[in-house]
């Protein structure tokens, strides 16, 4: 099956800063990859994705890139405002051909101060 | 439009009784899927079903059974429940589940066991 690491587990930037957080997958088949943004108590909620068909996507501040060969794809926040703290989580899709699977990496902790 | 909802949002069990958490959507989404969250852990698939009349394991099916009963509603029960299944149970859809659809998720049950 699939597995996901993620890097770092937290990571603490200032208001204005920019953060990036990485993540790799196992499985070569896999191929969709959103993140989502919890906070606390909250549910997970989507906030971008990326299909293995594109290298990059952007929405405003944030923006996710994808390296297929090196089976890593990251996400990077610009402009770091407070509201962005949050714990994050990558995620990669296992397409069974009747239902997509998705496996989490560990998630990170972004903080970001004023 | 409440998207997915998941009853009850906080449950207090004794070790040996069952209970059944459940979850509905209203997005008419053919995938649905539970996981548990554990600290430092993310998420977990514990069962999906990919269409109405098919359920699947995940990753941690020991200990729980699914239903689903319908397009709309899939339930999870803990028959005899145990310490380790103390966990934040996340119920969530997703479209036809071939095309990598997003995942959307309800707001959590929260179960204690004693």
């Amino acid at each position: 099956g699939e597995n996901v690491e993620q890097h770092p587990s937290t990571l603490s930037v200032q208001e204005g800063d920019s953060a990036v957080i990485k993540c790799t997958y196992s499985d070569s088949a896999s191929n969709y990859f959103p993140w989502y943004k919890q906070e606390l108590g909250k549910r997970p909620q989507l906030i971008i994705d990326i299909r293995s068909n594109v290298g990059e996507k952007k929405d405003q501040r944030i923006a996710v890139t994808l390296n297929k060969t090196a089976k890593h794809f990251s996400l990077h926040i610009t402009e770091t405002q407070p509201e962005d703290s949050a714990v994050y989580f990558c995620a990669a899709v296992e397409n069974t051909g009747t239902a997509s699977k998705l496996t989490f990496g560990t998630g990170t902790r972004l903080q970001v101060t004023l | 439009n409440a998207g997915v909802t998941q009853t009850p949002k906080f449950q207090v069990l004794k070790t040996g009784q069952s209970m059944t958490l459940q979850c509905a959507q209203d997005m008419n989404h053919n995938s649905m899927y539970w996981y548990r969250q554990d600290p430092g852990m993310g998420l977990r698939l514990i069962y999906y079903s990919a269409s109405e009349g098919t359920t699947d394991k995940g990753e941690v099916p020991n200990g729980y059974n699914v239903s689903r009963l319908n397009k709309r509603e899939f339930s999870l029960r803990l028959e005899s429940a145990a310490p380790s299944q103390t966990s934040v149970y996340f119920c969530a859809s997703s479209g036809q589940g071939f095309s990598n659809q997003p995942q959307h998720f309800g707001d959590g049950t929260r179960l204690s066991i004693l």
